[in-house]
């Protein structure tokens, strides 16, 4: 059975400051995604990363995949207060089961002045 | 424009009834999938469509069912064999194709009174 675990699950940050959150997967995965959720609200797509060594980058967030690790990050460069939510990992496994999504957790993130 | 709209945004059930919540979307996706949050929690898979007339369940499908009559539609019954339904459910819907990433619905926030 595939299980995703994120750490820290709550993360406290000074504006300016960098951090990185971890995904780690259990079972053999060619996609994972990255998703933010502001209080009370739906998800937001932010990275879907389909292969060993992707990195994508949109503004002060930075996601990466090692598939050989199980393990994806997601980085934050400079920290700002609106990055403040909660941010989640899914993996998708490989197969017939692959809309079968598991979620992290969370990660809830609380960026102070 | 297109997205995903659910229906109501809050509801509120006494104990014993079924109650249904709506899920359309008009991205002309294949696959819909219903997943529940707990408070502080990450997403759990309840019910996915892949294609019309058919559906799987997801880990916590007891106490719910669905049906998928229409590409666009996927509606949510929660009935009283769910012993605790108070939660935040979201529609989500993907193209079944590529990257597959999920889209998601604003939520309904259902309480049981």
């Amino acid at each position: 059975e595939l299980k995703v675990e994120q750490n820290p699950l709550f993360l406290s940050m000074q504006e300016g400051k960098n951090y990185t959150i971890y995904c780690n997967y259990s079972t053999t995965s060619d996609r994972l995604y990255w998703y933010r959720q502001d209080p009370g609200k739906s998800l937001e797509s932010l990275f879907v990363l389909l292969s060993n060594g992707a990195v994508k980058q949109e503004g002060r967030l930075m996601a990466s995949l090692d598939t050989k690790a199980r393990l994806s990050t997601l980085h934050i460069t400079a920290a700002v207060h609106d990055l403040s939510a909660t941010y989640f990992c899914a993996v998708a496994p490989i197969g017939l089961n692959n809309n079968d999504m598991r979620f992290g957790a969370g990660t809830r993130l609380t960026v102070k002045p | 424009d297109g997205g995903i709209t659910q229906s109501p945004k809050y509801l509120f059930r006494k104990e014993g009834q079924n109650v249904t919540l709506s899920c359309e979307q008009n991205l002309n996706h294949d696959a819909m999938y219903w997943y529940r949050q707990d408070p502080g929690q990450g997403l759990r898979l309840i019910y996915y469509s892949q294609i019309v007339n058919d559906f799987q369940k997801g880990d916590i499908a007891e106490g719910y069912s669905v049906s998928r009559e229409k590409k666009e539609s996927f509606p949510l019954t929660v009935t009283s064999a769910q012993k605790n339904p108070t939660a935040f459910y979201l529609c989500a819907s993907s193209n079944n194709r590529g990257s597959n990433e999920q889209f998601f619905g604003p939520g309904t926030r259902l309480t049981v009174l």
